[in-house]
C-alpha cells in the first residue's frame, strides 16, 4: 500500500463545478503540500499546511491530522483548472525530512 | 529571476552511455533536490542537498551520483545508463528542507 493515497485517480467535470480531490496517507507527516503539474509538465506548489485550512483564490486545503486525510477544493471551476494535482506529505528520512508524493489526480475541467 | 532551470530539455541515450543533468537556481536557496517521475508513479527522491557542501541519497539513489558544485548548481551524473532510468527528471530547491519546493521545468530522458 502506497503511503500517500489520492482519489479520484482521474476527473472530469464542467466548467462552473465545484471540485474536490482527496489525499489520504498512512505515516507521521509535519506537513502536507498540494501541488499542480500543468499539461506541459511544470510542477508548481499551491499549499503547504500542517493544520486547519488555507485559501487562495477558488483553491482551497484542508487537513484532519487525526484522520489522516487532506481535500483540495477548487470553486467555480474553470478549464484552465485542468492539470494534475500531487499531494505530497513531508516526512522524517534518516534525521532530515523528504517528501512523499502521491500518484496524482488528472482533472479535466470541459467549457 | 529565472527560478530553477535545468538542461537539457530532452534526452536520449543509448544503455552503457553516461550524461549530466545540470540544475541551477538563482533564489539564494540552500536545500536542492533531484526527483524523478514515472507513469502511474508519484514523484521519488534520487538524492538530495540540505545546504552547500552536503548530498544525500533519498529513495532510488541506485544508478545516479550527484554533485553540489556551489549554492547555484547541483548536477545528477548517470553512468551508465540503462532503460530502467527512462524517467523525466526535476529539479527542486528549498530555503531550507522543511519549506514549499520551487521545481525547475523538467528533463525528458529516454535511454535505448
Amino acid at each position: 500500500k502506497n503511503e500517500v493515497e489520492q482519489s479520484p485517480q482521474n476527473l472530469t467535470a464542467q466548467e462552473g463545478e465545484f471540485i474536490t480531490i482527496n489525499c489520504s496517507y498512512s505515516v507521521g507527516i509535519s506537513a502536507l503540500h498540494w501541488l499542480q503539474q500543468h499539461p506541459g509538465g511544470g510542477i508548481v506548489s499551491l499549499f503547504m499546511l500542517s493544520s486547519g485550512k488555507k485559501k487562495h483564490g477558488r483553491l482551497i486545503a484542508t487537513i484532519n491530522i487525526q484522520e489522516k486525510h487532506s481535500s483540495l477544493h477548487i470553486t467555480a471551476s474553470h478549464p484552465r483548472d485542468s492539470a494534475v494535482y500531487i499531494c505530497a506529505v513531508r516526512t522524517p528520512l534518516q534525521g532530515a525530512q523528504k517528501l512523499v508524493f502521491g500518484q496524482g489526480t488528472r482533472l479535466t475541467i470541459n467549457p | 529571476n529565472a527560478g530553477v532551470t535545468q538542461t537539457p530539455k530532452f534526452q536520449v541515450l543509448k544503455t552503457g552511455q553516461s550524461m549530466t543533468l545540470q540544475c541551477a537556481q538563482d533564489m539564494n536557496h540552500n536545500s536542492m533536490y533531484w526527483y524523478r517521475q514515472d507513469p502511474g508513479m508519484g514523484l521519488r527522491l534520487i538524492y538530495y542537498s540540505a545546504s552547500e557542501g552536503t548530498t544525500d541519497k533519498g529513495e532510488v539513489p541506485n544508478g545516479y551520483n550527484v554533485s553540489r558544485l556551489n549554492k547555484r548548481e547541483f548536477s545528477l551524473r548517470l553512468e551508465s545508463a540503462a532503460p530502467s532510468q527512462t524517467s523525466v527528471y526535476f529539479c527542486a530547491s528549498s530555503v531550507s528542507q522543511p519549506n514549499t519546493q520551487y521545481f525547475g521545468p523538467g528533463t525528458r530522458l529516454t535511454v535505448l
